[in-house]
């Protein structure tokens, strides 16, 4: 099974900050990565596919990019809505891991 | 507009079963793989199980092989997770979710149901 490591556990950031996430992987996957949002109480949201592409709907701040086993999520401008919890998940290969969160909080 | 809704999560006890169901609408149900993933209290995602279009192919996670049966109906798009011989450490909300149009990420999720498994 490929497993999935995610960099930071959390983080807490200003409103407007920059905030990036590293997610990497055990084995190449391609470009088949994907991450998602997590808010309490709500259903998870598909951020960014394909490692880079943004999901429907998904603010512009939002921004992916990587191949292979190293990814990355920015937040370019971070708002309070984006308070939640961010998920990789390598879609290249069963079982369809997910890394084990980052917690982005507001200072 | 895509949804999923889930249902049939219960406060069950260890060795019990329970079936989910997850209701589709806003899209041709048959066209695409299916999926469920959960969230134990305080834990990440966890996928547990795909499902593609006629339900001729199916794949789990190893800590549910033989216990869990992932299916579907789509004369009534909808689709099921039957759970067997359930365990404590399967206390979770079960998320149920619609593959991307592009790649096997989940492009569609639903709110989730919490299933209890407790004495």
């Amino acid at each position: 099974d490929i497993q999935m490591t995610q960099s930071p556990s959390s983080v807490s950031a200003s409103v407007g900050d920059r905030v990036t996430i590293t997610c990497r992987a055990s084995q190449g996957v391609s470009n088949r990565l994907a991450w998602y949002q997590l808010k309490p109480g709500e259903a998870p949201k598909l951020l960014i596919y394909a490692a880079s592409s943004l999901g429907t709907g998904v603010p512009s701040r939002f921004s992916g990019s990587g191949s292979g086993t190293d990814f990355t999520l920015t937040i370019t401008s971070l708002q309070p809505e984006d308070l939640a919890t961010y998920y990789c998940q390598q879609a290249n290969s069963f079982p369809f891991t997910f890394g084990p969160g980052t917690k982005v909080d507001i200072k | 507009e895509v949804q999923v809704v889930e249902s049939g999560g219960d406060l069950v006890q260890p060795g019990g079963s329970l079936r989910l169901s997850c209701a589709a609408s806003g899209f041709t149900f048959s066209f695409y793989w299916m999926t469920w993933v959960r969230q134990a209290p305080g834990k990440g995602l966890e996928w547990v199980a795909n499902i593609n279009q006629d339900g001729t192919e199916t794949h789990y996670v190893d800590s549910v092989k033989g216990r869990f049966t992932i299916s579907r109906d789509n004369a009534k798009n909808s689709l099921y997770l039957q759970m067997n011989s359930l365990r404590a450490e399967d206390t979770a909300v079960f998320y149920c979710g619609r593959r991307g149009t592009t790649g096997n990420w989940v492009g569609f999720w639903g709110q989730g149901t919490l299933v209890t498994v407790s004495s």
